[in-house]
């Protein structure tokens, strides 16, 4: 099926640092998706992106929908030790939903 | 807040056993979906419902995967028999409309 890379695959930032994370594909997509899940529990949608070159804040999180419509990116500001979790980009193909391999962020206090 | 609600949380099976998942959506959401996300993995979609029509199940492996929305609100994903590649998160999601999915959860089955 068509991918979603993500990059980096993991992280490890001091708190308070500000963290970037992308993701691309080959195809393009007309959403863009952000979650996020910590362990034992379901992804949690962080910031839905409709229009190329959107951008979209959410708190800390700021996501923008890249204007060639084969990539995203996620900003969080400021970290905090909870933003620990593995952050998901996904985006529909052909009605289904396609998710990437993840983002694992580690935030040392 | 409305939260989409799977049971068990944890499952530890038997390899050839079967076994069942419970998914009751957020209320008023249409759209349904199981997911299997494997450790390290983004979530693969198995099923997908619109109300208690099938719109998708080209991924699920109909050999020994079924599932089922009977009254198009809650649904019912079965293994039959299990085997020890199934062992994964099963994730369950829902929809108003549009792609914003809610997810479940989970549940963690252990085939063993």
């Amino acid at each position: 099926g068509q991918q979603l890379n993500q990059s980096p695959q993991s992280m490890f930032i001091q708190e308070g640092e500000d963290v970037s994370m992308n993701c691309t594909s080959s195809s393009i997509f007309n959403t863009w998706l952000w979650y996020k899940q910590e362990p034992g529990e379901g992804p949690v949608l962080l910031i839905a992106l409709y229009k190329a070159g959107e951008l979209t804040s959410n708190g800390r999180l700021t996501a923008q929908f890249g204007i060639t419509r084969k990539d995203s990116f996620l900003n969080i500001s400021a970290s905090i030790p909870s933003d620990v979790g593995i952050y998901f980009c996904a985006g529909p193909h052909n009605n289904d939903m396609r998710f990437g391999a993840g983002t694992r962020l580690t935030v040392k206090p | 807040e409305a939260e989409v609600a799977q049971s068990p949380r944890y499952k530890i099976t038997e390899k050839s056993q079967a076994v069942a998942f419970w998914c009751d959506p957020i209320s008023g959401h249409a759209t349904l979906y199981w997911y299997r996300q494997i450790l390290g993995q983004g979530p693969e979609l198995l099923v997908q419902f619109q109300d208690e029509s099938v719109v998708d199940d080209s991924q699920l492996p109909k050999d020994r995967f079924s599932a089922e929305r009977l009254k198009g609100v809650d649904s019912t994903l079965k293994i039959q028999p299990a085997e020890l590649g199934d062992s994964a998160m099963y994730l369950c999601a829902s929809s108003p409309q549009g792609y914003e999915q809610y997810f479940g959860p989970g549940t963690r089955l252990t085939v063993t």
